[in-house]
């Protein structure tokens, strides 16, 4: 079935400092991806998207691609703010008894220190 | 607009009560959906519905119960609840099946003793 993995938690960086967030998944077909940001107190918000290979996704200078040989996704940002730190969230979207359905992995908790 | 909407924020229940979870979205979203997210873990779909009158199950449905009466509401009732049903609690919408993009609301944190 389809699934997502994403790098254990949590991530404590200083500011400035380079992000990369690992994410891979198991689908078939070529579903397509997505990374959600949860800040404190609030709800998913969606970062970016990729829906075929090679395509990349962009977002408040974070990005990600779609690479299908990996079958990865994973989250860069070349210089973190403390305004980053909330939980990020890798997700796909595949078929689930014949719908669209999302499958998220189980989040990352960044931690950004000024 | 206030989008995605949920109330209560935060409850605590004792083992056999009962609760509503309440989510309403202004935007006209014919699909909803409700997930479970337990510490540590992704999100888990419990029940969805593609529009007014139409629900069906998700991944873990077992000991909820949803209804969708209109466009704008997706209650989901919770009977006889167990410890196991501690979770963060957060309803979606999307504009249609083609659409990739949910909208979440900002969850409700349940607590069962």
């Amino acid at each position: 079935g389809n699934s997502v993995t994403q790098m254990e938690g949590p991530v404590t960086l200083s500011e400035e400092a380079f992000l990369t967030i690992n994410c891979t998944y198991t689908a078939t077909g070529y579903p397509s991806l997505f990374w959600y940001v949860q800040y404190p107190g609030e709800g998913l918000q969606l970062l970016l998207k990729a829906t075929k290979a090679d395509d990349k996704g962009s977002n408040k200078g974070f990005e990600a691609t779609y690479r299908k040989e990996t079958t990865s996704f994973h989250l860069e940002k070349g210089s973190v703010q403390v305004s980053d730190s909330a939980v990020y969230f890798c997700a796909l979207r595949g078929l689930w008894q014949g719908a669209q359905k999302l499958v998220f992995g189980q989040g990352t908790r960044l931690t950004i220190n000024p | 607009n206030a989008g995605v909407t949920q109330t209560p924020k935060f409850r605590i229940l004792k083992i056999g009560q009962s609760m509503t979870l309440q989510c309403a979205q202004d935007m006209n979203h014919n699909y909803m959906y409700w997930y479970r997210q337990d510490p540590g873990m992704g999100l888990k779909l419990i029940y969805y519905s593609v529009g007014a009158g139409i629900t069906d199950k998700g991944e873990v449905p077992n000991g909820y119960n949803v209804s969708r009466s209109t466009t704008e509401d997706f209650p989901l009732r919770l009977e006889l609840a167990a410890p196991s049903q501690t979770s963060v609690y957060f309803c979606a919408s999307s504009r249609d099946k083609g659409s990739e993009t949910q909208y979440f609301g900002p969850g409700t944190r349940l607590l069962v003793l």
